[in-house]
């Protein structure tokens, strides 16, 4: 069936360090959308990625989104401990099929 | 704005016990979704609606019924509990359709002894 597959399941970090997940589809996404949840909270939207090779940004965070909108990634620049959390990509086939996540623990 | 809201937040059931979780936005919202967390699986669609009186299953319906009578509410069914449906269930709303945001409950933490 079409899944989303995303690496690594867990990341530990030291405060300061860079972090990236990743996330692949062995079929074309029509988008992509990522998702962060809070230990203990509700997944919340971070962002949603439609264009092929589209990079966007937010203060430190980057997403981008593959040429063959098959795969994306997540990029945090010098992580802060208020980046905990496990992130999600959800790709779209009609329906979203999330990923398993990526779970960031960040020690300061 | 409460945004999306879910009811109860905690039960245990016996298995073969029934329930009904429920689920309401005040955003005005056409699609609804119903989603189950397991570790390390991520979140998996149950049922969703596209509109008020129309259901469809989604990646994992087996076990569970919903119903959209009224556009700010979407009822999650289990008929007949199992330890399998030990899980946190998730409700979710979008504008439309899966071009836009979803936005989530708080959920509800399930457990099935």
């Amino acid at each position: 069936g079409q899944q989303v597959m995303q690496i690594p399941q867990y990341q530990h970090v030291q405060e300061g360090e860079d972090f990236t997940t990743y996330c692949n589809s062995s079929t074309t996404l029509s988008n992509i959308q990522w998702y962060k949840q809070r230990p203990g909270g509700h997944p919340v939207f971070l962002i949603q990625l439609v264009k092929s090779g589209e990079v966007k940004k937010q203060k430190r965070l980057t997403f981008q989104f593959g040429e063959a909108k098959k795969n994306s990634s997540l990029h945090i620049t010098a992580t802060q401990t208020t980046d905990v959390g496990t992130y999600f990509c959800a790709g779209n086939f009609n329906k979203f099929y999330f990923g398993s996540g990526t779970k960031l623990n960040v020690k300061p | 704005n409460a945004g999306v809201t879910q009811t109860p937040k905690f039960r245990v059931l016996k298995t073969g016990q029934s329930m009904t979780l429920l689920c309401a936005q005040d955003m005005n919202h056409e699609y609804m979704y119903w989603y189950r967390q397991d570790p390390g699986m991520g979140l998996r669609l149950i049922h969703y609606s596209v509109g008020e009186g129309t259901t469809a299953k989604g990646e994992v319906p087996d076990g569970y019924n919903v119903s959209r009578l009224k556009k700010q509410n979407f009822l999650l069914g289990l008929e007949s509990a199992a330890p399998s449906q030990t899980s946190v269930y998730f409700c979710a709303s979008s504008t439309w359709g899966s071009s836009y945001e979803q936005y989530f409950g708080p959920g509800t933490r399930l457990t099935v002894t």
